[in-house]
């Protein structure tokens, strides 16, 4: 029944690790972003694919890498990991990238500490 | 460009009270407006948006808000507050020209008994 869906839930990892998050869908939306909220609340987009294609690619560090291997899917992956991506990874969905129909639906979020 | 500002970032209320988080915004076009709120530990949930027409918007839990073009306001309402109302509450505005969706930074309710 879950419609935005992210594995892990939590994620502790040492420094310099390779990890990924993964998200899927299953309301048969076309849009998909990651966002990450820090230790603030405050909440920044990183990432947007629309069926498939990168549409958003913020200003976020090479280490970050999305992909999307379907609609349905956005997984996550960073390398070497710092202490500073430690925060809450949320995925969400939108049936479309913009106009009046684009609302986003948020995942429950995937906590990443960094030791 | 785009931005948001919710100037409060605490409100406290007393149970049964009306309770209204506020929210201006910027945009160059014409704005999408939305609410969110996140529980502790949990995803945000989307609570209602304004795209077009009438200016009162209803939700879900009972919430409303109100578009106000001239003040570039979109308060968000609810005239009689539960203590389940206590959570983090963000506004959001999307360009209608653009697919960013640029979030306040959050409001915390406290809603007590």
């Amino acid at each position: 029944d879950t419609a935005v869906s992210q594995t892990p839930k939590y994620l502790v990892t040492q420094m310099g690790n390779d990890k990924s998050i993964k998200c899927e869908q299953n309301l048969g939306h076309d849009t998909m972003y990651w966002y990450k909220q820090d230790s603030k609340k405050f909440l920044k987009i990183m990432f947007s694919y629309n069926n498939k294609e990168l549409i958003i690619n913020e200003t976020v560090p090479n280490r970050f890498s999305p992909k999307s291997p379907d609609k349905a899917h956005l997984n996550l992956h960073i390398n070497s990991l710092e202490l500073g991506d430690s925060a809450v990874y949320f995925c969400a969905s939108s049936p479309v990238a913009g106009g009046p129909r684009d609302t986003q639906y948020f995942g429950p979020g995937t906590r990443l500490t960094v030791l | 460009a785009q931005s948001v500002a919710q100037p409060e970032d605490q409100v406290n209320v007393a149970e049964g009270n009306p309770l209204t988080v506020k929210c201006t915004y910027s945009v160059s076009g014409n704005p999408y407006l939305f609410w969110y709120v996140q529980y502790p530990n949990r995803g945000l949930q989307f609570l209602l948006k304004y795209i077009t027409g009438d200016n009162l918007v209803k939700g879900s839990y009972g919430f409303e808000a109100e578009f106000n073009k001239s003040q570039t306001s979109f308060h968000l309402k609810k005239p009689s507050a539960l203590v389940s109302d206590s959570a983090l509450y963000f506004c959001a505005v999307r360009d209608g020209n653009d697919y960013k969706l640029s979030f306040g930074a959050g409001t915390t309710v406290t809603v007590r008994a």
